[in-house]
């Protein structure tokens, strides 16, 4: 079946780069998803990336990919308390489902 | 337009209360969701709707019913309810017709406490 795995919690300081990984079993996803939730508020589409891809940037934002091991991964740059928040990674299926991973809480300390 | 509406943004109802929650998209999408989450755990898909069919219910009790009156609206009524239905109740939308690379945009939420 489908699963989508991300640990927990993570604790940067701010200024460093924060780096979350994601790990996924459907091997025909097409599309993988990074939203990002704050305290109390709906989930933002921070970025996507295409199945065919290996990498994709944007701004501090850079999402790696590795399809043989089935690995995503979230980089974000010069952190800042701003970006604390819940990171959940999310598979596309056919007929529009998402599968999400667990989130991961970014902690940003100053 | 590119935001998903939700109203009210809380509310409280008791067991044997009637209530609907309300979402409403301009972006021209045809595809419309409802999640419900339990606090720092993931979204669940309850419903989908098509082209204002629905084509996805998670096997979520009849105690929720939707509805899509037209494609930028979506609602969800709710009646009977139980305590461990309160939750945030998320809606989404994407543009729909075709396979995969349907980014969902999300509302805020309701956040419903049952009481």
């Amino acid at each position: 079946g489908e699963d989508v795995e991300q640990s927990l919690f993570l604790s940067v300081r701010e200024g460093d780069s924060s780096v979350i990984n994601c790990t996924y079993t459907d091997s025909s996803s097409t599309y993988l998803y990074w939203y990002k939730q704050e305290p109390g508020a709906g989930l933002q589409l921070l970025t996507y990336i295409f199945s065919n891809m290996d990498m994709k940037q944007d701004q501090r934002l850079t999402v790696l990919l590795n399809k043989k091991d089935k690995h995503l991964s979230l980089r974000i740059a010069d952190t800042q308390t701003g970006d604390s928040a819940i990171y959940f990674c999310a598979e596309s299926l056919r007929g529009g489902k998402l599968i999400f991973g667990q989130g991961t809480e970014l902690s940003v300390k100053p | 337009d590119t935001e998903v509406t939700q109203t009210p943004k809380h509310l409280v109802m008791g067991m044997t209360n009637k209530k609907s929650l309300k979402c409403e998209q301009h972006m021209g999408h045809r595809a419309m969701y409802w999640y419900k989450q339990k606090a720092k755990k993931p979204p669940e898909l309850m419903f989908v709707y098509s082209y204002e069919k629905l084509s996805i219910n998670e096997s979520v009790p009849s105690r929720f019913s939707p509805e899509c009156p037209n494609s930028s609206l979506l609602n969800l009524h709710l009646h009977a309810l139980q305590p461990e239905d309160s939750a945030l109740y998320l809606c989404a939308s994407s543009q729909g017709g075709r396979l995969g690379g349907n980014e969902q945009f999300f509302g805020p939420g309701t956040r419903l406490t049952v009481l």
